[in-house]
């Protein structure tokens, strides 16, 4: 089982449409959570991180459930410029103070439509 | 303009040449880190650093080097490359290692093809 799993889609839907991902990570040590988004054949840019109460950037709300070790990402009103593939990203500090280990989903790639 | 600067971007060869990709920030970032990017299984990490001559192998350290003589610079090293590791290949830096909410800067990748 990998330890981040995302669908990797593709998700094709029309502009303004609301799009939900999901993430679910296997780790429970897993400390840090993040959104990135990446365009094709580019870096992989951070887009938010995800807090334990949730959290919303504009058109973007990010969701964490520690329970079910899930995490959630919704764009509301999506824009052609949100076509991009967007990546679950979990940081895992197995040891205290020894440094986090990054553990990226293989992403999901969202495709927004006029 | 802070960056982290990878080069070559691409790069074709062959199978055994040995091949250095460089890797610079300007951040004065303690953590550094490489992945290789490909199809179906997302960004896999090779090696890290948590500072100056501190290096430990990620998930797919196999056919890899890597140093950090200095904070700034952590070049990846292909002894013998062969053709498993034609990929896309990232590295990537942040303030410290393993602490709460910090985003990773990335390169602009190198695409690298071992014939």
């Amino acid at each position: 089982r990998k330890e981040v799993e995302q669908d990797p889609g593709p998700f094709n839907v029309p502009e303004g449409a609301t799009v939900a991902f999901n993430c679910t990570y296997s780790n429970s040590a897993s400390q840090s959570f993040f959104w990135y988004r990446q365009d094709c054949r580019k870096e992989p840019k951070l887009l938010m991180s995800v807090y334990s109460s949730g959290n919303e950037d504009g058109r973007f709300t990010a969701q964490l459930n520690r329970a079910s070790q899930y995490i959630s990402l919704l764009i509301r009103d999506s824009k052609l410029s949100d076509s991009a593939t967007y990546l679950c990203v979990v940081n895992i500090h197995e040891i205290y103070n020894q440094g986090g280990k990054l553990i990226f989903g293989q992403g999901t790639e969202l495709s927004v439509k006029p | 303009e802070a960056q982290v600067t990878q080069n070559p971007r691409y790069l074709i060869t062959v199978t055994g040449k040995k091949l250095t990709v460089t890797c610079s920030q300007n951040m004065n970032h303690e953590y550094m880190s490489w992945y290789r990017q490909d199809p179906g299984l997302g960004l896999r990490q090779i090696y890290y650093s948590m500072n100056v001559e501190v290096t430990d192998k990620g998930d797919v350290p196999e056919g890899y080097k890597v140093s950090r003589k200095e904070k700034r610079n952590f070049p990846l090293i292909l002894e013998s490359p062969s053709p498993n590791q034609t990929s896309l290949y990232f590295c990537a830096s942040s303030l410290y290692a393993g602490e709460g909410n910090q985003p990773q800067h990335f390169g602009d990748g190198t695409r690298l093809s071992i014939l």
